[in-house]
């Protein structure tokens, strides 16, 4: 199945700063790569997603990358905010048996200090 | 609000005991997955319904089980609890199988075995 790694499991910056998470996936099927917020108590939400025929997207402060060659793509926040404090899962979607499921990474906590 | 509902919202119950959590997915949606969330294994897949039928299975334990209703609505039953069952149940919904589409998912259901 597929195996998604995330990276770090933790960051901390500043105020205005940029962040950014990384993750690698193992099966090359993978074709939907979707990255979730999830603020504490709260359910995970879709930020940005990005599909496999594609290389860079962007929404306002927010990008995500995508090498398919190298199996691995990232989220990109900029002038980070405290409210951009959550823990962020990224996803690699890939289809079996006639169905799609999102394996997740395990997530990193940002923390935005103001 | 996603529209996708879960029931309840909080659940304590002893070891060894069984549960039933309920999830309502989005109108219109007909795929239906199962997560737990640990505190330190991210969100792990368990178990899709499409349409009724069982679809994909991820690490779902033999004691654990699900149903997809006519109406679509689905239950995980959880049953001869123990303590490290203890986590926060996610119900996610999509669109057809899941193909190249956001997950939605509910509020969760946070179970605690005692």
């Amino acid at each position: 199945g597929e195996n998604v790694e995330q990276h770090p499991s933790t960051l901390s910056v500043q105020e205005g700063d940029s962040a950014v998470i990384k993750c690698t996936y193992s099966d090359s099927a993978s074709n939907y790569f979707p990255w979730y917020k999830q603020e504490l108590g709260k359910r995970p939400q879709l930020i940005i997603d990005i599909r496999s025929n594609v290389g860079e997207k962007k929404d306002q402060r927010i990008a995500v990358t995508l090498n398919k060659t190298a199996k691995h793509f990232s989220l990109h926040i900029t002038e980070t905010q405290p409210e951009d404090s959550a823990v962020y899962f990224c996803a690699a979607t890939r289809g079996t048996g006639g169905s799609y499921i999102p394996t997740f990474g395990r997530g990193t906590s940002l923390i935005v200090h103001p | 609000d996603s529209g996708v509902t879960q029931t309840p919202k909080h659940l304590i119950t002893a070891t060894g005991q069984r549960v039933t959590l309920r999830c309502s997915p989005r109108s219109g949606d007909l795929s239906v997955y199962w997560y737990q969330q640990s505190l330190d294994q991210g969100l792990q897949f368990l178990i899709q319904y499409y349409n009724g039928e069982e679809r994909a299975k991820g690490n779902i334990l033999e004691r654990f089980s699900a149903q997809q209703f006519p109406d679509l609505h689905s239950e995980l039953n959880l049953s001869s609890l123990e303590l490290g069952d203890s986590a926060l149940y996610f119900c996610a919904s999509s669109v057809g199988t899941g193909r190249n589409t956001e997950a939605f998912f509910g509020q969760g259901t946070r179970l605690t075995v005692v």
